[in-house]
């Protein structure tokens, strides 16, 4: 059962325009949610998080939504830039648990 | 921000030998550390957690012979593919949590090892 879900497993934008990554979560007692950017053949890189007592926050050109009624969060990044290019990753922890990612997507920033 | 380094960043090995991964926690104390699987195009998959000091936590379908995990110190982590097949070539990755409180869970990833078997 995957509890975190990224249903487009690709997404490309034009460079400067906003990007919005979407993730769906099932499981409501997730209450830290984060997002990590990777790029080939290296680890996943923290970008932002949110805690579920939160719905928005914001840093420099990354800001995170969180819409707990819907479970549903987004990323927006703008704006977009070449480097921004590489698959994202949403994660959702309860406490101390374990991380349960999504499966990614795949941003490409189209110069 | 914290850095946590593997080694190697790649190996290549004939099928049958045993590959030895060390993961590393350069600035901090990681209390849990984390190993992880990823299959081209697939999602990151937590192989176990292991807790400095103690038995790794396994998940399920993980082979705990196969994947022989020690959490020696606080700033290493091994995981070792034991009898490696050409089935077990994958990108493995560790990661390495604060044991602080603070309600952050960020955990910090390593660059991540190449695995190809013969």
């Amino acid at each position: 059962d995957q509890q975190v879900k990224q249903n487009s497993p690709s997404l490309s934008v034009q460079e400067g325009r906003i990007s919005i990554l979407n993730c769906d979560y099932t499981n409501s007692m997730f209450d830290y949610f984060l997002w990590y950017k990777k790029y080939p053949a290296e680890g996943p890189t923290f970008l932002i998080s949110i805690s579920s007592i939160k719905d928005k926050n914001e840093d420099g050109r990354f800001t995170v939504f969180l819409n707990k009624s819907a479970k549903h969060l987004s990323l927006h990044i703008v704006p977009s830039q070449p480097g921004d290019s590489a698959v994202y990753f949403c994660a959702a922890v309860f406490g101390n648990e374990k991380l349960t990612f999504g499966t990614g997507t795949r941003l490409t920033i189209i110069p | 921000g914290a850095v946590v380094s593997q080694h190697p960043s790649w190996v290549i090995c004939k099928s049958g030998t045993s590959v030895k991964i060390e993961c590393r926690s350069l600035d901090f104390q990681a209390t849990t550390m984390f190993w992880y699987r990823q299959f081209p195009k697939q999602s990151l998959m937590l192989m176990a957690t292991s807790n400095e000091g103690s038995k790794a936590t396994y998940e399920q379908g993980v082979e705990k012979d196969k994947f022989l995990i020690n959490h020696a110190s606080l700033t290493l982590s091994t995981l070792t593919v034991t009898s490696a097949h050409p089935e077990d070539s994958s990108f493995y990755i560790c990661s390495a949590r604060h044991g602080g409180t603070g309600g952050e869970n960020e955990q910090f990833f390593g660059p991540g090892t190449r695995l190809t078997v013969l």
